[in-house]
């Protein structure tokens, strides 16, 4: 049973909008996210995060929502560059100082020029 | 920033090889390190957690006599597939925290396995 899901597996969005990747999440243990951004044969990369105790947290271009009662969360990016394309995976866990992640299956964006 | 390093990145062999895959945090030490296993648009699979000076704790489904975790010390674990087949083909990534950080886990570069 997947406890962390991505049911996009692809995005496509022209340069200069708004991107926007969605995860749901079925534990309700889960109280930290995190966005992380991979590129082929490279391994994942940090971008944002959120604890529980808020509904958004923004970074430049990166803002991720948390609507706790959905279970649901969404990362925004905006606006979309180029250099954004690659495989989005949401990840969760249960307090922040835990070490254990349960990911999703990623999302591959594509930002067409 | 933390950084880990993941070595080699890519590996050719025959099957029946053993592979020995190094993870070390650069700049920081770490005495818990994790082993992630990903086939083909699929996720990041939790093999196993390394402790260091203690015994791996591995996930359900995962073979400890195949998957050999060592943590010799507190900026390097070493992941051995022994006697590999084609079957454990596969992108094996490694991620440590900085001991005694909350925050986000960084990850290395990662390993792509093939056997032949």
């Amino acid at each position: 049973d997947q406890q962390v899901k991505q049911n996009s597996p692809s995005l496509s969005v022209q340069e200069g909008r708004i991107s926007i990747l969605n995860c749901d999440y079925t534990n309700s243990m889960f109280d930290y996210f995190l966005w992380y951004k991979k590129y082929p044969a490279e391994g994942p990369t940090f971008l944002i995060s959120i604890s529980s105790i808020k509904d958004k947290n923004e970074d430049g271009r990166f803002t991720v929502f948390l609507n706790k009662s959905a279970k649901h969360l969404s990362l925004h990016i905006v606006p979309s560059q180029p250099g954004d394309s690659a495989v989005y995976f949401c990840a969760a866990t249960s307090g922040a100082g835990s070490y254990q992640l349960t990911f999703g299956k990623g999302t591959k964006l594509s930002v067409i020029p | 920033g933390a950084v880990v390093s993941q070595h080699p990145s890519w590996v050719i062999c025959k099957s029946g090889t053993s592979v020995k895959i190094e993870c070390r945090s650069l700049d920081f030490q770490a005495t818990t390190m994790f082993w992630y296993r990903q086939f083909p648009k699929q996720s990041l699979m939790l093999m196993a957690t390394s402790n260091e000076g203690s015994k791996a704790t591995y996930e359900q489904g995962v073979e400890k006599d195949k998957f050999l975790i060592n943590h010799a010390s507190l900026t390097l674990s070493t992941l051995t597939v022994t006697s590999a087949h084609p079957e454990d083909s596969s992108f094996y990534i490694c991620s440590a925290r900085p001991q005694g950080v909350v925050g986000p886990q960084h990850f290395g570069d990662g390993t792509r396995l093939s056997i032949l």
